[in-house]
């Protein structure tokens, strides 16, 4: 079982509608969860932090936590072609250093 | 501006060849790091270090080498010993001290190509 997990997609959504991306993680003593945005090519760009359980909303984005499934989700709103891009699942460990990625899911945007 | 600058952004290695990656941060973190990230794959870590002159193997540190003599500096040396080398490198930093959330900054990254 792979520490961080993500369907690799393609997802593809209508613009203007709310694109879901899920992330499972197997380490319960992960206590720091992030989003990453990369666009072909480029470096990873950090969207969206979260540490407790719940909501946490920024903008058209909003990181869903639920530590009891081990369970990640990042919404985007409204979504954009400009959203096309991979998104990346990150988790840490507490008091660790090593961040955790998945694989990513590549999100397409259709206008 | 703050940042993370990576050199060469493009490298080109014959097999046999070790290279250098150079890595200079400006953000006055103290944690820097290495991932390799191979397509459509996600990031390995290879090397990371907390503090000058300490640093520690990632997942997958083998046939690479890293130095942090000062905290601005992390260059990783892809040597001889690294069967497949041709990934896309980044670069990241951390400010590790206080309230380390462990949200990392990226570099733009290098792109070895072995021949």
């Amino acid at each position: 079982q792979k520490e961080v997990e993500q369907n690799s997609g393609p997802l593809s959504v209508p613009e203007g509608a709310i694109a879901s991306l899920n992330c499972t993680y197997s380490d319960r003593g992960s206590q720091s969860f992030f989003w990453y945005r990369q666009y072909s090519g480029k470096s990873p760009e950090l969207i969206m932090s979260i540490y407790s359980n719940g909501d946490k909303e920024d903008g058209r984005f909003t990181a869903q936590l639920n530590k009891a499934s081990q369970y990640v989700s990042l919404l985007i709103r409204d979504s954009q072609p400009s959203d096309s891009a991979t998104y990346l699942c990150a988790v840490r460990k507490t008091g660790g250093f090593k961040t955790i990625f998945g694989a990513g899911t590549r999100l397409f945007v259709k206008a | 501006d703050g940042g993370i600058t990576q050199s060469p952004k493009y490298l080109f290695r014959k097999e046999g060849q070790n290279v250098t990656l150079s890595c200079e941060q400006n953000l006055n973190h103290d944690a820097m790091y290495w991932y390799r990230q191979d397509p459509g794959q996600g990031l390995r870590l290879i090397y990371y270090s907390q503090i000058v002159n300490d640093f520690q193997k990632g997942d997958i540190a083998e046939g690479y080498s890293v130095s942090r003599e000062k905290k601005e500096s992390f260059p990783l040396t892809v040597t001889s010993a690294q069967k497949n080398p041709t990934a896309f490198y980044l670069c990241a930093s951390n400010p590790w001290q206080g309230a380390n959330t462990g949200e990392l900054f990226f570099g733009e990254g290098s792109r070895l190509t072995v021949l």
